[in-house]
C-alpha cells in the first residue's frame, strides 16, 4: 500500500540553524500539508500546497517557513532560522484530488537546543 | 470558532472491555469527521472517517464511529479492546474541500491493562 515517507526521522539541530524537512507524498496525490505537534500539545496545521503554491496556511507558518516541491516527488518544509520553540514533531501529509482523506507519513523529529 | 474537543486525556480499559471514546466538534461547514490512531514512534494512521450517509461508520482494526450532527459529536467504540490497541486517538474535522486544514482534538491516550 502506498504511504506517505519523511526524512530524516529525528533532526538536531542549534538555534538560529536552518533546517529542511523532506516528505515524499503518495505519488499520485495532489495536495500536500505540513503540521506539526510539540510535545503533549495538539497536531496544529501548518501549510497546505496545492499546484505548485500554497493555497492555505496558519498563522504559525511566519516568514521563518517556507515550503517547495522541488521535483516531482519531494515536498519540502524550511525553517530558516530554527528557534527553541520549533521543536517539535513535524507531520507531512497528502491527499488525491477527490479522495478527501489526508495521509501522514510517520513525522521528522526536530529538536532545537 | 473552529475546534474539536476529546473530554478524556487518558482512559484505561481491561483487555477484552468495550471502549467508547469521546469527541465533540465546532464547525462552521459541514463537517467531515476522522479518527486516527498514532502508535509510539509512528506517525498518524486513519482509523475511520465520516463524510455523509450511514451516520455509523466502520473503520479498520474493529473500530466503529458513529456521527450524532444535534450533538456535535462524533464518538469511537469499539466492543473488545485488545493489547494493542494502545495508542493515542485523535478526531479531526475538515470540510469537504481537499486542501483544508485539518483541525485536531488534543488526543486520548488509551491504556489496556491486562
Amino acid at each position: 500500500e502506498p504511504e506517505v515517507t519523511q526524512t530524516p526521522s529525528h533532526q538536531v539541530t542549534q538555534m538560529g540553524q536552518e533546517v529542511i524537512l523532506r516528505c515524499v507524498p503518495i505519488s499520485n496525490h495532489l495536495y500536500f500539508y505540513w503540521y506539526r505537534q510539540i510535545l503533549g500539545q495538539k497536531v496544529e496545521f501548518l501549510v497546505s500546497f496545492y499546484n505548485n503554491e500554497i493555497s492555505e496556511k496558519s498563522e504559525i507558518f511566519d516568514d521563518q517557513f517556507s515550503v517547495e516541491r522541488p521535483d516531482g516527488s519531494n515536498f519540502t518544509l524550511k525553517i530558516r532560522s530554527t528557534k527553541l520553540e520549533d521543536s517539535a514533531m513535524y507531520f507531512c501529509a497528502s491527499c488525491g484530488d477527490f479522495t478527501d482523506t489526508q495521509y501522514f507519513g510517520p513525522g521528522t523529529r526536530l529538536t532545537v537546543l | 470558532a473552529q475546534s474539536v474537543t476529546q473530554p478524556d486525556i487518558h482512559i484505561t480499559v481491561s483487555e477484552g472491555a468495550s471502549l467508547e471514546l469521546r469527541c465533540n466538534y465546532s464547525y462552521g461547514a459541514t463537517p467531515y469527521l476522522f479518527w486516527y490512531v498514532q502508535s509510539p514512534g509512528q506517525g498518524l494512521q486513519l482509523l475511520l472517517k465520516y463524510f455523509s450517509g450511514d451516520t455509523l461508520v466502520q473503520g479498520i482494526k474493529g473500530f466503529e464511529a458513529e456521527f450524532k450532527r444535534s450533538q456535535s459529536s462524533f464518538n469511537l467504540r469499539k466492543p473488545s479492546v485488545h493489547w494493542s490497541d494502545a495508542a493515542e486517538y485523535f478526531c479531526a474535522v475538515g470540510s469537504n474541500q481537499a486542501g483544508t486544514a485539518l483541525i485536531f482534538g488534543k488526543g486520548t491516550t488509551l491504556s489496556v491493562s491486562s
